[in-house]
C-alpha cells in the first residue's frame, strides 16, 4: 500500500539548470507534505514543507508546490547546483500520525 | 548538539542471532520512530512511539520489538535475525510537524 510514490527513481540535471522533483499521493487525507534530502551514509535531512492549505512554499533556491485536486507535489530547486546531488525523499502526513515516504529520487547535478 | 545518536553504526548478524539497536535524542521531543531503508522501497516505519510508555506498531513491525525507555531513548530489538532484515535502520524524533534523523545502522544478516 503505497501511498506515497515518487516514480523518477533518478534525474540528471545542469549545473544552473532547474531541477523539479515529482511525488504523487493517494490519500487525501494527508495535511501536512515535507522534502528531506539525503547523502550517502548519513541520515536524511529536512529541506522543505508545505502544509495542505497552501499551495506554494519558497525557501531560497527550494520551492514547493502542492496541486490537491491531483494530489501531486513537485520540489523546485533553481538554480541546481552540484552540492545538491542527493536521494530526495517525499514524505506525507496524516495528523497526529506518521510520515509516510516515497522509495527516493536520486538527483544528479553536473558541472 | 548531538541531536539524535544511534549505535551501532554498522553490525553483521548470523541468521537467528538477536541484538539491540540503540536510539537517544538530545532535544526533549515526545515522538520518536524506527524506519528501515530499502533499495527502491523508501523509508519504512518499523514502531514509532507517541510519547513516553507508549509504542505503537508501523508498516513493517514483524520480527521486531520496540522499548521506549524514557523520554530520550528508544530502543529497537530483532529477536532472531532473518536476511530478510539486512537494512540501513533509521531512528528519528519530532517534535511537531519534521523529523530528525539519526545517522543510521546498516545492518546485515548472513
Amino acid at each position: 500500500d503505497q501511498q506515497v510514490k515518487q516514480n523518477s527513481p533518478s534525474l540528471s540535471v545542469q549545473e544552473g539548470r532547474i531541477s523539479i522533483l515529482n511525488c504523487d499521493y493517494t490519500n487525501s487525507m494527508f495535511d501536512y507534505f515535507l522534502w528531506y534530502k539525503k547523502y550517502p551514509a548519513e541520515g536524511p535531512t529536512f529541506l522543505i514543507s508545505i502544509s495542505s492549505i497552501k499551495d506554494k512554499n519558497e525557501d531560497g533556491r527550494f520551492t514547493v508546490f502542492l496541486n490537491k485536486s491531483a494530489k501531486h507535489l513537485s520540489l523546485h530547486i533553481v538554480p541546481s547546483q552540484p552540492g545538491d546531488s542527493a536521494v530526495y525523499f517525499c514524505a506525507a502526513r496524516r495528523p497526529y500520525l506518521y510520515m509516510r515516504f516515497g522509495a527516493g529520487t536520486r538527483l544528479t547535478v553536473k558541472p | 548538539n548531538a541531536g539524535v545518536t544511534q549505535t551501532p553504526k554498522f553490525q553483521v548478524l548470523k541468521t537467528g542471532q538477536s541484538m539491540t539497536l540503540q536510539c537517544a535524542q538530545d532535544m526533549n521531543h515526545n515522538s520518536m520512530y524506527w524506519y528501515r531503508q530499502d533499495p527502491g522501497m523508501g523509508l519504512r516505519l518499523i514502531y514509532y512511539s507517541a510519547s513516553e510508555g507508549t509504542t505503537d506498531k508501523g508498516e513493517v513491525p514483524n520480527g521486531y520489538n520496540v522499548s521506549r525507555l524514557n523520554k530520550r531513548e528508544f530502543s529497537l530489538r530483532l529477536e532472531s535475525a532473518a536476511p530478510s532484515q539486512t537494512s540501513v535502520y533509521f531512528c528519528a524524533s519530532r517534535p511537531d510537524t519534521e523529523a530528525f534523523f539519526g545517522q543510521g545502522t546498516r545492518l546485515t544478516v548472513v
